[in-house]
């Protein structure tokens, strides 16, 4: 089952503009990773954000975690038609062995950009 | 640095046959994960393995086994294929699979059963 849930399902935007996707967890997590994938291929991934980490800059890329609402967002700034897809959190949970290699994946948000 | 590599990219199969799947991970990353992609259920954890040995496991039936070989390449294997096994199966390859490492995906396998 899935933990999270993202927020919206599907965005969609003009080249130049911003856009931001929430998730929301349910467990105690140890990091929390953005992942994107074009039209059902692999999984690219984007960037980590540890559990005592507030917030990550990579490239156009924000990403904020506050944990004491069990919630992230991710923001790519300044959207090119190329930033159209699937963008998916997924989190570790902090339990010990059980959470060994298990990224626990929220449902996704659907980003297109228009040219 | 080569990244994650899925064989085969696709595959068809008919109910009630098996199907192996083959995951090469990152150089130097021992850890290796499986998922499985569907339309209604998302992106669900079968299980992950390290240095051949098998840590964790996910909520699915014993027709999905995987193993681990010495040089960190794994295999999945699914038997008795049922038409719900239509997936994308995706393998992740970290350094450790401990709590802070990245994970990072290959292609995947798109199995298609008829």
């Amino acid at each position: 089952s899935q933990q999270g849930e993202e927020d919206p399902q599907a965005l969609s935007i003009q080249e130049g503009e911003n856009a931001t996707m929430n998730c929301s967890y349910k467990t105690s997590i140890n990091n929390l990773q953005w992942y994107r994938q074009n039209s059902g291929r692999g999984l690219v991934h984007l960037i980590l954000i540890r559990s005592n980490e507030r917030e990550k800059h990579s490239g156009r890329l924000r990403v904020t975690l506050d944990t004491s609402k069990k919630s992230s967002s991710l923001l790519i700034t300044a959207s090119r038609a190329a930033d159209t897809a699937s963008y998916f959190c997924a989190t570790t949970a902090n339990a010990g062995g059980t959470s060994y290699g298990k990224l626990t994946f929220g449902q996704g948000t659907i980003l297109t950009v228009h040219p | 640095k080569a990244g994650v590599t899925q064989t085969p990219r696709y595959l068809i199969k008919t109910r009630g046959q098996q199907v192996t799947l083959s995951c090469s991970p990152i150089s130097g990353h021992r850890s290796v994960s499986w998922y499985q992609q569907t339309p209604g259920q998302g992106l669900q954890f079968l299980f992950e393995y390290f240095s051949e040995t098998q840590r964790n496991k996910g909520n699915f039936p014993g027709r999905f086994s995987g193993r681990q070989f010495s040089n960190s390449r794994s295999e999945m294997n699914v038997s008795t294929l049922e038409l719900g096994d239509s997936a994308l199966y995706l393998c992740a390859s970290s350094l450790a699979g401990s709590q802070n490492t990245e994970a990072f995906f290959g292609q995947g396998t798109r199995l298609t059963v008829v």
